[in-house]
């Protein structure tokens, strides 16, 4: 199974600040015959389901707010809010789809400093 | 729009099934397939397995293995997850994702709301 680890677990940003977080998988989700990411971000508010954010490592889901941007190839990656707003205050995670079972990083909590 | 909407809560003695139900609409329900993924409470998200609406494929995580059985019903566009067996450590919330057509490798743009089952003796 490929293992995936997100750091940190846990920050605090000032509103309007950047949030950064990363994510690394144990091994390539990097697809050679599409040169494709299988790579998500998710985002998770309290009581409710997982929001898509990103798929392919940096593409946008539709609606999602510019603030939110994905980056990194390979084993790793990020995902970075620009100007953090009260309403991002959850847990993000990251998934590999490269294969079965797909699986998810442990999750980094986000919250106003 | 797309939604899926899941059966309501249960709770299940130890040893007990339970199946829960993922109605979609707003799209056409054979060009997608379904993946469920579990939470326990207080916990990350764990992977369970995926179903091909298109041609009844699945594909289920090894740990559950000869314990799941995921089916579709394309009359009522609802899909349905089975648990058999069940242990206090199988009590979590269920949801189900729309995902790959044709292979589970793909991102989940919908989610149900989810189904909180506990197992308790």
């Amino acid at each position: 199974d490929i293992v995936m680890t997100q750091s940190p677990d846990s920050l605090a940003v000032s509103l309007g600040e950047r949030a950064t977080i990363n994510c690394k998988s144990s091994q390539s989700v990097l697809y050679s015959s599409n040169n494709k990411n299988f790579l998500a971000w998710y985002q998770q508010k309290p009581g409710q389901p997982p929001k898509l954010l990103i798929y392919w490592a940096s593409t946008r889901e539709s609606g999602v707010p510019d603030r939110f941007s994905g980056s990194g190839s390979g084993t790793d990656f990020t995902l970075t809010i620009s100007s953090l707003q009260a309403e991002d205050v959850a847990v993000y995670y990251c998934q590999q789809y490269y294969n079965t079972p797909q699986t998810f990083g442990p999750g980094t909590k986000v919250d106003i400093k | 729009q797309v939604q899926l909407v899941q059966s309501g809560a249960e709770v299940k003695k130890p040893g007990a099934s339970v199946k829960v139900s993922c109605k979609a609409s707003g799209y056409t329900f054979t060009s997608y397939g379904i993946s469920w993924v579990r939470q326990a409470p207080g916990q990350g998200l764990e992977w369970m397995g995926w179903i091909s609406i298109y041609n009844g494929n699945t594909n289920y995580a090894q740990k559950l293995q000869g314990r799941v059985t995921m089916t579709t019903d394309t009359s009522t566009s609802t899909a349905y997850m089975e648990l058999r067996s069940l242990r206090s450590d199988d009590t979590a919330v269920y949801y189900c994702a729309r995902g790959g057509q044709y292979y589970p490798t793909r991102w989940f743009d919908s989610w149900g709301q989810g189904t909180l089952v506990t197992v308790s003796s």
